[in-house]
């Protein structure tokens, strides 16, 4: 089965612009979601189909796709911002879906 | 809008089962595939299982082959989820969450049911 490859952490200064990466082969195949996770709380989706913002996600998210890599950058970071995150595809070797490890991203 | 209800938090001791309940209110819930995610403490996610919407087609994670039961009444769409022979690496947040997708290029998962925790103790 595959794998998707997160950074475990990643800080950005606070208005700052940060990428978070996803590498991995079913990426070739697929696009990946994105979840943003608070402590105590259910992940949310804050991106999708590479660069589709639900209702509601503020336009500072955005998202972008090439080869085996999928990421997701947030512009002009916010105090609110802090999170884990985790991108999801479907694994294109076996019928199944993989999340990535998950990066925790800390604003500073 | 759609919102996912899970059923409340359950202890159990190792070697036993448990069931989690995901029911929907909002739009129609008994069309979609339905998604299961675990989160251990202080651990990321993990794709546990997905069931179709007619309860008749169940993937499941390799390492859940055997122990994992997905099902559903398809009158109401409440997704169940069963494991058994649990032991205490199995505590963890439970979440049920619905399949989206787009011309078989593009899956994501919302809404999410509010998560159960299962505790394994003896």
């Amino acid at each position: 089965s595959s794998e998707l490859t997160q950074d475990p952490a990643v800080s950005v200064a606070l208005g700052q612009t940060v990428r978070i990466t996803c590498q991995g082969d079913s990426l070739r195949n697929y696009y990946a979601s994105w979840y943003q996770q608070k402590p105590g709380q259910a992940p949310l989706l804050v991106m999708y189909a590479k660069d589709t913002r639900p209702s509601g996600i503020p336009d500072r998210f955005s998202g972008s796709s090439s080869g085996d890599t999928a990421s997701l950058t947030i512009t002009g970071a916010q105090a609110e911002d802090e999170a884990d995150y985790y991108c999801n595809c479907r694994d294109s070797s076996v019928n199944q879906w993989v999340f990535g490890g998950g990066t925790k991203l800390t604003v500073l | 809008q759609v919102q996912l209800v899970q059923s409340g938090a359950e202890v159990k001791k190792p070697g036993a089962s448990v069931k989690v309940s995901c029911k929907a209110s909002g739009l129609p819930f008994t069309r979609s595939w339905v998604h299961w995610v675990r989160q251990a403490p202080g651990q990321g996610l993990e794709w546990m299982a997905v069931i179709n919407p007619r309860g008749d087609t169940m993937v499941y994670a390799e390492k859940f082959q055997g122990r994992l039961s997905v099902t559903r009444e398809t009158s109401t769409g409440t997704v169940y989820m069963e494991l058994s022979r649990l032991r205490s690496e199995d505590t963890a947040v439970y979440y049920c969450t619905k399949d989206n997708s787009l011309h078989d290029a593009a899956w994501w998962f919302a809404p999410w049911g509010q998560g159960t925790l299962v505790t394994v103790s003896s």
